[in-house]
């Protein structure tokens, strides 16, 4: 119940396509949802992150959407650049003061110009 | 890069060997987390700290214990290290004075244990 499940696991999109990478979870209590995005060599970089009470949230090309109802949020890259291939992770928060994140598993996006 | 700094970078250590990881920050964060990354895996939390000296376990501890005698620090350390703990190792903080209490991560430590 504490997983996150992550989808696909790799990815190739062409130079100004859109990239569209799923994440899945069971654990209502999850009360925050943030995509990190991480370059080879390099730690994970929060990308954008969105709470529960609200469907979508977009941040320059970068967009979570997310069903509450399903219990299923994604994150979608408009105009996909080649400086966009990364790895890129979905996680959720537990709940209370101590808010843990759970991590999926990470999707290898590969944006070919 | 919320002024986190990880040491070594890189390190290679022999089977059975005790090895200590340390993480540093320089903003007074509460929350500080050690993390380890493997293909497949994703991240993983092995354990985090609420303050000074308050430690507690994460998903995958065994093998593992911290310490933080300062607020700055906070370190890893792998008692008698095994092939299986070769990986890649993250330190987090938690900065609360953000809207979300998002975490962010340093650099990184690749530990190679032969």
């Amino acid at each position: 119940q504490q997983q996150v499940k992550q989808s696909p696991q790799s990815l190739i999109v062409q130079k100004g396509g859109i990239s569209i990478i799923n994440c899945a979870y069971e654990n209502t209590a999850f009360d925050y949802f943030p995509w990190y995005q991480q370059f080879p060599g390099k730690g994970p970089a929060l990308l954008i992150a969105i709470r529960p009470d609200v469907s979508e949230k977009k941040e320059g090309r970068f967009t979570i959407s997310f069903n509450k109802s399903a219990k299923q949020f994604s994150l979608h890259i408009m105009d996909s650049q080649p400086g966009d291939s990364a790895t890129y992770f979905c996680a959720a928060r537990t709940g209370g003061s101590q808010g843990n994140l759970i991590f999926g598993k990470g999707t290898k996006l590969s944006v070919k110009p | 890069d919320a002024g986190i700094t990880q040491s070594p970078r890189h390190k290679v250590t022999e089977t059975g060997t005790p090895v200590t990881l340390r993480c540093h920050q320089t903003e007074n964060h509460r929350y500080m987390y050690w993390y380890r990354q493997d293909p497949g895996h994703g991240l993983r939390l092995i354990h985090y700290s609420y303050g000074v000296k308050d430690t507690d376990k994460g998903e995958v501890s065994d093998g593992y214990s911290v310490s933080r005698s300062k607020t700055e620090d906070f370190l890893l350390t792998l008692e008698s290290a095994t092939s299986s703990q070769t990986s890649v190792y993250f330190c987090a903080i938690r900065d609360d004075d953000r809207s979300y209490n998002e975490q962010f991560f340093g650099p990184g430590t690749r530990l190679t244990v032969l």
